[in-house]
């Protein structure tokens, strides 16, 4: 019963450096996503996907990248990281054809930005 | 586009005392509704949801909540709380059976002995 894998659980970066962040999903939802939870503000929607080859932007985009190639992984990639986007962040999968619209998540990946 | 407001960022109680963790929406179309919990250092968990149907949901470890259209709010209860229930407790809300959900900014809840 894996569900939602993602890794690294922790990671310390220098500000300028890039990183990518793995979601690995196996239960053959279409739909992923990537949150940030900070502090006091919640869980913010970053990117998401409903399908291979199709992401979209959600609340907070900005400095983060996403590709979709296939139905199982869904990568945030950091370009160059600022002290920002340190934060926990959370992948989270659900079907879309019969689903009832309940989100999977993963365990979280600690990023710290120096 | 919709919002959710959890009007109780921390709520401490004792053991064995009733609790209410409130939450309250904004959406112009049909939503489904749903609480989610984190304990510490983990992943969130889905606690209930409310799609359609009876607007009284019962979840998970006893908790239950009611949906109530004409106030827009989904209030969590659970008439008896336990020490492990102490954790983070997130609201969250999508239109249209849209898969984007909008979470609130969670309330902490610590049950004291």
């Amino acid at each position: 019963n894996a569900g939602v894998t993602q890794t690294p659980k922790f990671q310390v970066l220098k500000t300028g450096q890039s990183m990518t962040l793995q979601c690995a999903q196996d239960m053959n939802h279409e739909y992923m996503s990537w949150y940030r939870q900070d502090p006091g503000m919640g869980l913010r929607l970053i990117h998401y996907s409903v399908g291979a080859g199709i992401t979209d932007q959600g609340e907070v985009p900005n400095g983060y990248n996403v590709s979709r190639s296939t139905t199982e992984d869904f990568p945030l990639r950091l370009l160059s990281a600022a002290p920002s986007q340190t934060s926990v962040y959370f992948c989270a999968s659900t079907a879309v054809l019969g689903g009832t619209g309940e989100l999977f998540f993963g365990e979280g990946s600690r990023l710290t930005v120096l | 586009a919709q919002s959710v407001t959890q009007l109780d960022s921390q709520v401490p109680v004792f053991e064995e005392a009733p609790v209410e963790l409130r939450c309250n929406y904004s959406s112009s179309v049909s939503v489904y509704l749903f609480w989610y919990v984190q304990y510490p250092n983990q992943g969130l968990q889905l606690l209930l949801k409310y799609l359609s149907g009876s607007t009284l949901v019962k979840g998970i470890n006893g908790f239950e909540a009611e949906f109530n259209k004409s106030q827009t709010s989904f209030h969590l209860r659970k008439p008896s709380v336990h020490i492990s229930d102490t954790a983070e407790y997130f609201c969250a809300v999508s239109e249209g059976g849209s898969e984007k959900l909008v979470f609130g900014k969670g309330t902490k809840l610590t049950v004291n002995p």
